[in-house]
This record gives structure tokens, sequence and C-alpha cells, in this order.
């Protein structure tokens, strides 16, 4: 089993739709937790990170389920920009990050 | 954040050759990391860089195939040794984040193709 898993995708999402999509961890002992964006043959970017309470940053909407041991990420009112591959990161600790294999998301016009 | 260049940005090499991406960072940091991300799949720690001491390799990674150097706190190389096609990847290297330990923040990435 991976460590960190996400749907792959393409999730193609209409302009000005909303779009959400989940991760799943595997360390329960995790203490930290992110999406990263990553544009085609570019390096990754912190998109934000995520918080226990949940997290909003405009259009974009964070929650961590620890229970369940999810990360989700909801983008509203889709741009044409926000199409790229979004990549849930875990923190286990020790200043390592755990990388899922990312879910792309495609907004058409 | 941190600014980070890499060089090369890409290289095409022959099997068997080596060669040695460089990592600039405009600040000093103390935790760099060395990452790779083959063709459609997501990126893997290949080791953390330390900076007066060996670097900490994955299990996977050795460093007779990825030799990393650490001179400095600004500065890393990683060399990619005895090539071959299956190592065309994209390496990237990365930093800790100024105010979170957890955060990192990456280079542009050398692409790398083995004929």
């Amino acid at each position: 089993r991976k460590e960190v898993e996400q749907d792959p995708g393409p999730f193609n999402v209409p302009e000005g739709a909303t779009v959400a999509f989940n991760c799943t961890y595997s360390n329960s002992a995790s203490q930290s937790f992110f999406w990263y964006r990553q544009d085609c043959r570019k390096e990754p970017k912190l998109l934000m990170s995520v918080y226990s309470s949940g997290n909003e940053d405009g259009r974009f909407t964070a929650q961590l389920n620890r229970a369940s041991q999810y990360i989700s990420l909801l983008i509203r009112d889709s741009k044409l920009s926000d199409s790229a591959t979004y990549l849930c990161v875990v923190a286990p600790g020790w200043g390592k990050l755990q990388f899922g294999a990312g879910t792309q998301v495609v907004v058409t016009p | 954040s941190a600014v980070i260049s890499q060089k090369p940005s890409r290289d095409i090499c022959q099997r068997g050759t080596s060669l040695t991406i460089q990592c600039q960072v405009d600040s000093q940091v103390t935790m760099m990391f060395w990452y790779r991300q083959q063709p459609g799949q997501s990126l893997t720690l290949i080791a953390t860089a330390n900076q007066g001491s060996e670097a900490t390799y994955e299990s996977g990674f050795v460093i007779d195939k990825f030799p990393i150097s650490r001179p400095n706190l600004t500065f890393s190389t990683l060399t990619v040794s005895n090539m071959s096609p299956e190592d065309s990847s994209i390496y990237l290297c990365s930093v800790e984040g100024l105010s979170s330990t957890d955060t990192q923040y990456f280079g542009p990435g050398t692409r790398l193709t083995v004929l």
C-alpha cells in the first residue's frame, strides 16, 4: 500500500464550477499536511498547508480528517489557470515529505 | 521563500557516463534534499544533503550511484553515476521553508535523458 494515495483523475471541470478531491495517508503519526501544485514540466509549488480545523485560501479550501486519515482540497469558481496536477503531501516528521502521485485537474472553457 | 536554481536545466547523456547537478540557494538553509520524479510518477526522496557530513540516503538509493556534496549552507551537488536509461528522470533539489521546517520549496529541476 502506498503511503499517500490519490485519485489520479483527470477531473475535467467546466470553468466556474467546483471540484473536490481527496487523498488518504497511511501513517497515523503524520504531523503536517500540504497541497502542492505542479504544472506540466515544472517543479512542485506549495499551494497551502492543511490544518486540523480546515483552512481556506481564496477559492481553495483544504480539510484534514485525522480519524479517517484523509485530506481534501476543494476549488471553487475554477479558472483555466487552475489546470494542473495537485500533489497531496504528508510530513511524517524528521523533515521528510511523502508525496502522492497527484490528481490531474483540467479546467475547460 | 528562498530562490533556488539548478544547473543544468536539462541534459541528454550516454549510458555509462556521469552527470553532476548543481543546486544553489540564495540564503543559508540547514536542510537540503534531492528528489527524483520519473515520468508520470510522483516525487521520491533520494537523500538529505547534510552540511559537513555524509548525505543520508533513503532505501533503494546508495552513495556509489548518487554521490552528494554539501560544502556549505547554500550549495549542493548530486551526481548520477554510471547512468542507464532507467535513470532518465527529473531531479529536483529542495530546501526547508524558513517559517516551517516541514514545508519545502523546490528548485526548477534538471530533466535528464539517458540514451
